[in-house]
């Protein structure tokens, strides 16, 4: 089944501990993408990946890293969270269009992450 | 970058009834996708459409893209379209996507 795949799913944590959100897909696609959500805001995007090695700042990156070293895996890592970043994560992947269109986008199930 | 305005941000519809859902952006784009959030938080694809128009059973989307603005329909809606409507756009060659801050719909039985 084609699915992109986020774990942990629910993770409370406190102020200053790093930690890692993984996230897979096993459709082969080029692009993924990391977003935040919040009340009242919607959907805001972390960072991206157009390739492996290849990375990029959406509009909020702040206190967030990224790595891509193999094209189905881009963990989304908190060095040092802090109670703003207490959040709905969800991770994107996005088929390419073969000549560098950026296509439809499918989402993980969430992460729900609880900074104290 | 692009702004994405979704409207109305709040509707309450009558079970059966039909509803539109708008949403205007800033500039040209090559990407537009509407998708639909649950009450248990799950983002689904319901179309991807950065031109003309799709349909799907009850649902069908337009989009103008010289106008800027794509036009999502519902057609008589059930209790399960409740939920948030969002739409999501891009340009192409590059990885960055924007979304509106949604629609939320209930339907009422």
């Amino acid at each position: 089944e084609a699915q992109v795949t986020q774990n942990p799913r629910y993770l409370i944590t406190v102020t200053g501990k790093k930690l890692t959100v993984t996230c897979s897909q096993n459709m082969n696609h080029e692009y993924m993408s990391w977003y935040r959500q919040d009340p009242g805001l919607g959907l805001r995007q972390i960072y991206y990946s157009m390739n492996v090695e290849v990375t990029d700042k959406g509009d909020v990156p702040e206190g967030y890293k990224v790595s891509r070293k193999e094209k189905r895996n881009f963990p989304l890592i908190l060095e040092s969270p802090s109670p703003n970043q207490t959040s709905l994560y969800f991770c994107a992947s996005t088929r390419s269009g073969g000549t560098g269109s950026y296509n439809e986008q499918f989402f993980g199930p969430g992460t729900r992450l609880t900074v104290l | 970058g692009i702004q994405v305005e979704q409207s109305p941000p709040d509707l309450i519809l009558q079970e059966g009834a039909n509803s539109t859902l708008r949403c205007n952006f800033s500039d040209s784009v090559n990407n537009l996708q509407w998708f639909h959030q649950n009450p248990w938080g799950q983002l689904i694809n319901l179309f991807y459409i950065p031109s003309g128009t799709k349909q799907n059973g009850r649902l069908s989307a337009t989009t103008v893209a010289t106008e800027r603005y794509s036009l999502l329909y519902i057609s008589s809606s059930q209790t399960t379209d409740s939920g948030v409507y969002f739409c999501a756009v891009g340009r192409s060659n590059a990885g960055k996507s924007t979304f509106g801050d949604g629609t939320t719909l209930t339907v009422k039985p």
